[in-house]
């Protein structure tokens, strides 16, 4: 199996903060990286595909980038329902997909 | 619109099997493929399996060791996941997700509500 690594495991940031997460690959995986979004409860929901393409309906202030082993997720001004756990997902290995361990952001 | 609705709870014994269906609506079912991934408390997603779009193959996480029977009712518009010889390992939340491809890339663009099995004596 494709190993994912988010860092951080946790943060913590103000409303307007520019928040940035990382996730590496144990191997290439080109641009086979999505990014997902998961409040308590609740599914997870899409926010970029194919690492840096925004789905349809999430805000612009989310971006992403990367190739490889590397890619970040970003929030360019951190908005009050931007908390909850952030997951990358490769699917290079498809249809072995992984994810990673999860971000958990907190708002202050 | 898309949606995905999943059977509810389940409470199981070990050594008991579970059934999870997922209806779809709003688009051909035979279009895309259906992914189940399950999320144990506290844990990241696991990608559970697949059956594909078209000619509704199907392939499971070598981590279930055939445990795992995925199977779709076409004029039902529903995909069914079915556990067998469960563990209390296996109490989790399973999903469903459609599983888009675009540039290559699957991406999980639909997912369902969340099916909680609970597998305990």
């Amino acid at each position: 199996d494709i190993q994912l690594t988010q860092s951080p495991s946790s943060l913590s940031a103000s409303v307007g903060d520019r928040v940035t997460i990382t996730c590496r690959a144990g191997q290439t995986i080109i641009t086979y990286l999505n990014w997902y979004q998961q409040r308590p409860g609740k599914a997870p929901k899409l926010l970029i595909y194919a690492a840096s393409s925004l789905q349809s309906g999430v805000p612009s202030r989310f971006s992403g980038s990367g190739s490889g082993t590397h890619f970040t997720l970003t929030i360019s001004s951190l908005q009050p329902e931007d908390f909850g756990t952030y997951y990358c997902q490769q699917s290079y290995s498809d249809p072995l997909i992984t994810f990673g361990q999860g971000t958990r952001l907190e708002i202050k | 619109q898309v949606q995905l609705v999943q059977s509810g709870a389940e409470v199981k014994k070990p050594g008991a099997s579970v059934k999870v269906s997922c209806k779809a609506s709003g688009y051909t079912l035979t279009n895309y493929a259906m992914h189940w991934v399950r999320q144990a408390p506290g844990q990241r997603p696991e990608w559970v399996g697949w059956i594909s779009n078209g000619n509704g193959n199907t392939k499971s996480s070598q981590k279930f060791q055939g445990r795992v029977t995925i199977s779709r009712d076409t004029s039902a518009s529903t995909v069914y996941m079915e556990m067998s010889s469960l563990r209390s390992e296996d109490t989790a939340v399973y999903y469903c997700a459609r599983g888009r491809v675009i540039f290559g890339v699957v991406n999980f663009d639909y997912w369902g509500q969340g099916t909680l099995v609970t597998v305990s004596s």
